[in-house]
């Protein structure tokens, strides 16, 4: 099984709310990926785990928060957004992190309207 | 630093004809190469990946690479295109530690009937 869930599919909400994306994956992945891609571009990578620790954050503004609560689980926590952090989020797993000869698998993406 | 060009942001052929999208990289080190696909409202998809075992390198849907060390390339073809094969194509470049993928702007593949 090489699938990656995400959830939701589709997420609308307003600039003050607060709401969570979930990621999942069960192929014993050590390492997991938060993308963010905007139409007609590709993905540009936010966070990084490696063995459920933060090891690359690419100065994501801390409106965004990561969590990793297990090694297979990995979700992203939204609060305050823009209008501009609208965007096809996307969750990816490989089989570890720190080499990369390891291919990523990503899921299907949870679709971001900001308000 | 490592990066990706892709050659032509759009690609039509017809079905039937050759695929040919072109990938070149820019690396300090030997690279891992991968191409991705994406259909619309979906996430990526691995089509083949590079890692030095062997320059010619088969993936899924009839799709192969070649990786061209003096050409610093790794185009993906495909013999016949199919309608099914309509989609954004990436292709990828990893380093060798942290497993950062460095992506190409994309190449968008139009098939004609």
């Amino acid at each position: 099984d090489t699938e990656v869930t995400q959830t939701p599919k589709h997420l609308v909400m307003g600039m003050t709310n607060k709401k969570s994306l979930k990621c999942e994956q069960h192929m014993g992945h050590r390492a997991m990926y938060w993308y963010k891609q905007k139409a007609k571009k590709p993905p540009e990578l936010m966070f990084v785990y490696s063995y459920e620790k933060l090891s690359i954050n690419e100065s994501v503004p801390s409106r965004f928060s990561p969590e990793c609560p297990n090694s297979s689980l990995l979700n992203l926590h939204l609060h305050a957004l823009q209008p501009e952090d609208s965007a096809l989020y996307l969750c990816a797993s490989s089989q570890e992190g720190t080499s990369g000869s390891y291919e990523q698998y990503f899921g299907p993406g949870t679709r971001l309207t900001v308000t | 630093a490592q990066s990706v060009t892709q050659l032509g942001s759009h690609v039509s052929v017809s079905e039937g004809a050759l695929v040919l999208l072109r990938c070149n990289y820019s690396s300090s080190v030997p690279p891992y190469l991968f191409w991705y696909v994406q259909y619309p409202n979906q996430g990526l998809q691995l089509l083949l990946k590079y890692t030095s075992a062997a320059t010619l390198v088969k993936g899924i849907n009839g799709f192969e690479a070649e990786f061209k060390k003096s050409e610093t390339s790794f185009h993906l073809t495909k013999p016949s295109a199919h309608m099914s094969d309509a989609a954004e194509y990436f292709c990828a470049v990893s380093d060798q530690g942290g497993g950062k993928l460095i992506f190409g702007q994309g190449t968008e593949l139009s098939v004609k009937p």
